[in-house]
């Protein structure tokens, strides 16, 4: 059963930094691209970033370019997100989901929540 | 960057069809896949549509999709309507560089 797990999520105050982790199991993690995609409270999906299976292609939104780091561990079937100076409209839910054939998301993790608040 | 516009809400009744459309802003829409979540709230989303027609097994074949390049847009067709479909549906797409969501449909069956 392919499980996606993020944690990491709390309440920071604007400008300071947090990281969620993605643990994955049921599948060969160090074969798939892994993403993070954000859900503000009431709103819709925002995609955030994309690594590659090994690492070697990152791509970010615009809207969190210079402020957020991608990365993976294979060996630890983990995916990160390093987020910094953080404001409040990056308050959300962050989902994290492995990449699939052409674009596809599939499964999602369960999501954890980032406030971003004084 | 492209984006993908879809109705805010749609509703129907119960056994009725409906269909939700999504219209990419720039570049063709045949030109990369198109994806259809179902998000019910409280939960993560999960797929009903993948690579424009294609249903993930366990997605019932009441739901279907398609493209259309003369309104260059993707379409969710969902016929038989259960009150159980009432969710937030969301297309989702890409380029080479980035991937692109939707704003988001509210189904309401009611």
């Amino acid at each position: 059963q392919v499980h996606l797990v993020e944690s990491g999520g709390d309440v920071v105050q604007p400008g300071r930094s947090l990281r969620l982790s993605c643990v994955a199991s049921g599948f060969t993690f160090s074969s798939y691209g892994m993403q993070w995609v954000r859900q503000a409270p009431g709103k819709g999906l925002e995609w955030v970033a994309l690594i590659w299976y090994d690492g070697s292609d990152i791509f970010y939104a615009d809207s969190v370019k210079g402020r957020f780091t991608i990365s993976r561990d294979n060996s630890k079937n983990t995916m990160y997100l390093q987020m910094n100076s953080l404001r409040a409209e990056d308050t959300a839910v962050y989902y994290c989901a492995r990449s699939r054939i052409q674009g596809w998301f599939d499964p999602w993790g369960q999501g954890t929540l980032v406030t971003v608040s004084s | 960057n492209f984006m993908l516009t879809q109705p805010h809400s749609v509703s129907e009744s119960p056994g009725k069809t409906v269909t939700i459309s999504c219209t990419r802003s720039s570049g063709s829409i045949a030109s990369n896949s198109v994806q259809w979540y179902q998000q019910r709230p409280g939960s993560s989303p999960t797929t009903v549509i993948y690579q424009n027609s294609q249903r993930p097994s366990g997605v019932p074949d009441r739901f279907s999709g398609s493209i259309d390049s003369s309104s260059n847009s993707a379409s969710l067709i969902i016929s038989g309507l259960k009150t159980e479909d009432e969710a937030d549906y969301y297309c989702q797409s890409y380029d080479s560089r980035s991937q692109v969501f939707g704003g988001g449909t509210k189904l309401t069956v009611l």
